[in-house]
């Protein structure tokens, strides 16, 4: 069964560093694209980017380009999506999937990031 | 980047009703058009991609089509489980950019 499973909720105040782990499962993690998806409370999906892990081919939009980090680790199957200097305004649940890159199936349960002083 | 856009953002029906939701897309984007699904506190769930090939064990009543720059997503036949947000996606360039949702309730 493919599956990705993504690290636990977190609480952060401004200003602080965050890390979010997506670890694959059921599939040859270095042939397909890991995609980073937000979801701010209440609101719609906004593509953050992509990475693929064969050859850390990254791609972001330019809405969050500069703003966060996307990585992988083949050894361990694990993607990564790296925020700093956190801001209430990044408070939302972020998704991974895996991409065809055509489309993105199936998802993480997601995180939560919760930032706030 | 290419904006879509969704119509309605919401929408009640009763159980059994056909219901429709489009997508247009800023441009053209060929056939790369996906459909999600999103219930209540729950990661979102692939439909139907490449704007009309339904995803293994999604049900029959869910269909979808169009080219170009106008798609829809049909329910055929509206399920009380059909409660939830639907997204459509373009896969046609970077970023891969969402529709604002459809949120489908049960009269």
């Amino acid at each position: 069964e493919v599956q990705l499973v993504q690290s636990g909720a977190e609480v952060k105040k401004p200003g602080e560093s965050l890390k979010i782990s997506c670890q694959a499962s059921g599939y040859s993690f270095t042939t397909y694209w890991i995609g980073w998806v937000r979801q701010m409370p209440g609101k719609g999906l906004e593509w953050m980017g992509i990475i693929y892990p064969g050859d850390s081919d990254t791609r972001y939009s330019p809405s969050f380009q500069g703003q966060v980090t996307i990585s992988a680790d083949k050894s361990i199957s694990t993607a990564y999506l790296q925020l700093s200097s956190l801001k209430a305004s990044d408070t939302a649940m972020y998704y991974c999937a895996r991409g065809t890159p055509n489309y993105f199936d199936p998802w993480g349960q997601g995180t939560l990031v919760t930032v706030s002083s | 980047d290419i904006q879509m856009t969704q119509s309605p953002s919401s929408l009640s029906a009763s159980v059994g009703d056909r219901v429709t939701i489009t997508c247009r897309a800023s441009q053209t984007i060929s056939g790369y058009l996906n459909w999600y699904q999103q219930k209540p506190g729950k990661a979102p769930k692939l439909l139907i991609y490449a704007a009309s090939t339904l995803q293994s064990g999604v049900p029959s009543r869910f269909s979808g089509s169009g080219s170009g720059t106008d798609f829809s997503l049909t329910i055929s036949s509206l399920q009380p489980e059909d409660c939830a947000s639907y997204y459509c996606q373009q896969s046609y360039s970077t970023p891969q950019t969402f529709g604002q949702g459809t949120k489908v309730e049960i009269k």
